[in-house]
């Protein structure tokens, strides 16, 4: 009865390879964030959508590519990795009651 | 430029102390204060949330405190527990509808027995 689940929850992947996060929420929401959340602890939002449309859509790379195929679901494509993009990556999700709830993060490790 | 300010970096109190944990933002368009808790390992969960038009909010151990003029608002954890040791940040949402959350820096909270 996991709430808001992400697949994989560890990834270890060379540099310029490219790879995908997987996100997945059963609560009904219709609103999926992505945070990263640096080596410092640091939160800071990357993208949000709305029943599939993209709402936020902060300074980030265009390396990283969110993609929504429905309201349950949204994945984050990243491109060319580069050292920097090592990080927690968090989903989230709402239901306009002001409360995200978090999924568990996917450590990423670009070596 | 960071929006939400928080402090401090980290905090160390006794069993049964109380913890504060305070934050201060510019932007005034900012209309709910969740506070996050994290443990190692775990996505961030919402502990407890004001809005602005209360100066206090209370739920079991955990009390915001909201300085509307002042711009601040503060976390007080009463009795603390070794079990509250985590990460808290602070959050502030505008009221645009986008419903993006600004988080603070963290704290990282230890309660020693």
């Amino acid at each position: 009865d996991t709430a808001v689940s992400q697949t994989p929850k560890y990834l270890v992947t060379q540099m310029g390879n490219d790879k995908s996060i997987k996100c997945e929420q059963n609560l009904g929401h219709d609103t999926m964030y992505w945070y990263k959340q640096d080596s410092k602890k640091f939160l800071k939002i990357m993208f949000s959508y709305n029943n599939k449309e993209l709402i936020i859509n902060e300074t980030v790379p265009n390396r990283f590519s969110p993609k929504s195929p429905d309201k349950a679901h949204l994945n984050l494509h990243i491109n060319s990795l580069e050292l920097g993009d090592s990080a927690v990556y968090f989903c989230a999700s709402s239901q306009r009651t002001y409360e995200q709830y978090f999924g568990p993060g996917t450590r990423l490790t670009v070596t | 430029q960071q929006q939400v300010k928080q402090s401090p970096q980290s905090l160390i109190v006794q069993k049964g102390g109380i913890s504060i944990i305070n934050c201060a933002y510019e932007n005034t368009a900012f209309d709910y204060f969740p506070w996050y808790q994290q443990f190692p390992g775990k996505g961030p969960a919402l502990l407890i949330a004001i809005r602005p038009d209360v100066s206090e909010k209370k739920e079991g151990r955990f009390t915001i405190s909201f300085n509307k003029s002042a711009k601040q608002f503060s976390l007080h954890i009463m009795d603390s527990q070794p079990g509250d040791s985590a990460t808290y940040f602070c959050a502030a949402r505008e009221n645009f509808g986008n419903e993006k959350l600004t988080f603070g820096t963290g704290t990282r909270l230890t309660i020693i027995p």
